[in-house]
């Protein structure tokens, strides 16, 4: 299995700040990585496909970038709405596996 | 638009077999290159990724449980199941039904597009 590590495993940050969330695959996986947004008690939501595309009606603030290993996700200016776990996924090869997840707080 | 709904048993005892069924609604199973999937999260812990039938009934499933699950379909009742036997409190999770959208040139390109809202499955003696 592709492991997918993901860093850091929570973080706090204030309104309007720029957040930045890795995502390392174990092995190279060319782009084909997507993020997704999970709020409490709701369904994961895609945000982001092959590593840097934005889902359709996705807020402009959210991006991906990176490919082979190494990926960032990034939020530009982060809102009150956006307290979530966020998760990146592979596609390269089954079973797809996700990353552990981020957890952004809002101080 | 499509819609996924989850329906099964909330509590079950060790041993037994969960049995979830996903109904899709606003259109068809059959239709697209797509990939329809089960993931659960355990309280406290990440996504795992199940295992995903096509409307065929073509299957894959995750090596982690696939000497115990069994993914169907009903084509025409618009609906997938997932069982999966002998179950341990370490099956505890949210269970959600998932559509996978394979959209790109490498059949695996694509991503969980809709999902439904989850329910939860307790193994409990």
């Amino acid at each position: 299995d592709i492991q997918m590590t993901q860093s850091p495993s929570s973080l706090s940050a204030s309104v309007g700040d720029r957040v930045t969330i890795t995502c390392q695959a174990s092995q190279h996986i060319s782009n084909f990585l997507n993020w997704y947004q999970k709020k409490q008690g709701k369904a994961p939501k895609l945000l982001i496909y092959d590593a840097s595309n934005l889902e359709t009606g996705v807020p402009s603030r959210f991006s991906g970038s990176g490919s082979g290993r190494d990926f960032t996700f990034t939020i530009s200016s982060l809102q009150p709405e956006d307290l979530a776990t966020y998760y990146c996924q592979q596609y390269d090869n089954l079973p797809f596996t996700f990353g552990g997840g981020t957890t952004v707080e809002i101080k | 638009q499509v819609q996924l709904q989850e329906s099964g048993p909330g509590l079950m005892k060790p041993s037994e077999t969960l049995s979830l069924t996903c109904t899709v609604s606003g259109g068809s199973i059959s239709s697209g290159d797509n990939y329809w999937s089960w993931i659960r999260q355990p309280p406290g812990k990440g996504l795992e990724w199940i295992g995903y039938i096509y409307y065929s009934g073509n299957t894959h499933y995750n090596p982690s449980v696939k000497s115990r699950v069994a993914i169907s379909v009903d084509t025409s009742k618009n609906q997938f199941s997932l069982n999966l036997s002998s179950v341990t409190a370490a099956d505890t999770a949210v269970y959600w039904c998932a559509r996978y959208n394979s959209s790109g040139y490498y059949y695996l390109q694509g991503a969980f597009d809709i999902w439904g809202q989850g329910t939860m499955v307790t193994v409990s003696s």
